[in-house]
């Protein structure tokens, strides 16, 4: 049981170069959410998926797209990288979209963009 | 102004001593209140959810809102090495996950 899995845990990109994040969890859940977390800001929410095939917008969704065409796996792409997207993110799954249920969080990918 | 307001530290205290860490907000439609912890290069985890005001505690942690001042407050009693991380305040008006705001973090270090 690996609970919530993120690919890749590192990278470095050029301006203008594209990537895909992919979160993997095995616990059923069918609530996932991409976050980023930068110095002094916190953790601000990218986009979410409340089930298989569905998306929504977060607080900061701009330059970001996602994907969650299987239940367990929930895809982040950047188009068009800019050091703006400079940042930590993290995955988190959650049985139910209630804020007391636990989101249990990926180990993060750290993300560069030159 | 940010919505929530955390001291970023670091905060360093010896072993066995009473930590206080606090976060201010200026949303007063606020009323579900969470404490997350984040040990270094992990993700976070929950730690104590309390819904409107009053004390609420587990084990040797205590979480404490008051809405009148818009101040809420996690405190770890006989803290441990082991409590070395950094703690993150939540909150959000409604019982929704995708609508949570976090605090920025207070990283505390519990010295041996």
């Amino acid at each position: 049981n690996a609970g919530v899995t993120q690919t890749p845990k590192f990278r470095v990109l050029k301006t203008g170069q594209s990537m895909t994040l992919l979160c993997a969890q095995d616990m059923n859940h069918e609530y996932m959410y991409w976050y980023r977390q930068d110095p002094g800001m916190g953790l601000r929410l990218i986009h979410y998926s409340v089930g298989e095939g569905t998306t929504a917008k977060g607080e900061v969704p701009d330059g970001y797209n996602v994907s969650r065409l299987k239940k367990q796996n929930f895809l982040l792409g950047l188009e068009s990288a800019a050091p703006s997207q400079t940042s930590v993110y993290f995955c988190a799954s959650s049985s139910d979209e209630v804020a007391e249920d636990t989101q249990y969080f990926g180990p993060g990918t750290r993300l560069t963009v030159l | 102004q940010k919505e929530v307001e955390q001291d970023p530290g670091p905060l360093s205290v010896p072993e066995g001593a009473i930590v206080s860490l606090n976060c201010t907000y200026s949303n007063s439609a606020f009323q579900y209140f969470m404490w997350y912890r984040q040990y270094s290069r992990k993700g976070p985890e929950l730690l104590m959810y309390t819904y409107s005001s009053g004390n609420k505690e587990d084990g040797r942690f205590t979480a404490q809102v008051d809405k009148s001042s818009k101040y809420i407050s996690l405190f770890i009693r006989d803290s441990q090495p082991s409590d070395s991380a950094t703690y993150l305040c939540a909150m959000t008006p409604y019982s929704s996950a995708s609508k949570i705001i976090f605090g920025s973090g207070t990283r505390l270090s519990i010295r041996p």
